[in-house]
């Protein structure tokens, strides 16, 4: 089973670039979100969606933006890239009930 | 407030020996909470789940303590393997939202 897909694995971007960070994944999971990841503030809530068409901002989304038009794929879009958007980025998703995370492998983002 | 606080360590613990991480979390009406395990660099994988009853799984016991709106973890007979970062997780079924704690760095040395 592929689960949670994302891609690239990592990125370089200069500032002011657009780009967006793929997820996909495969077991019909209702619910997706986006987290980024840097050093001494843990995992930090990008943006989220419960379902097809749904989508909602989280603790950091500014700088970010969602859609979902599939159950099985929730991408990231970065406007415009500025150094504070350096960091991990990780896709989620969750089942029904939301009692477990399943994660994808990460994408390591740097903007110069 | 952040919605989940954890003291991020680093624990430096010998083989075999028994270490203990708590976490607070600070929405009263949090309904799930979970220990996430992450190593350098990889994504977060799910540890336990943790159970009002309280849960064991080997040489791992979850406990939640509502009142005190606490949440722990206790890692019996360390091995080697379990050097990692340990992350706090609560539901608060309030938006199907997640929060994170920073993350507690666990080294076992030989």
């Amino acid at each position: 089973n592929a689960g949670v897909t994302q891609t690239p694995k990592f990125q370089v971007l200069k500032t002011g670039q657009s780009m967006t960070l793929q997820c996909a994944q495969d077991m019909n999971h209702e619910y997706m979100s986006w987290y980024r990841q840097d050093p001494g503030m843990g995992l930090r809530l990008i943006h989220y969606s419960v379902g097809a068409g749904i989508t909602d901002q989280g603790e950091v989304p500014n700088g970010y933006n969602v859609s979902r038009s599939t159950t099985e794929d929730f991408p990231l879009r970065l406007l415009s890239a500025a150094p504070s958007q350096t960091s991990v980025y990780f896709c989620a998703s969750s089942p029904p009930g939301a009692e477990k995370l399943f994660f994808g492998s990460g994408t390591q983002l740097s903007v110069l | 407030r952040k919605e989940v606080e954890q003291d991020p360590g680093p624990f430096n613990v010998p083989e075999g020996a028994t270490v203990a991480f708590n976490c607070t979390y600070s929405n009263s009406a949090s309904q799930s909470f979970f220990w996430y395990r992450q190593d350098c660099r990889k994504e977060p994988k799910l540890l336990m789940s943790v159970y009002s009853s309280g849960n064991e799984d080997g040489r791992f016991t979850a406990q939640l303590n509502r009142a005190s709106q606490y949440i722990s973890l206790l890692i019996r007979d360390s091995k080697l393997s379990d050097s990692a970062t340990y992350l706090c997780v609560v539901n608060p079924r309030t938006g199907n939202q997640f929060y994170f704690g920073t993350g507690t760095s666990l080294t076992v040395i030989p």
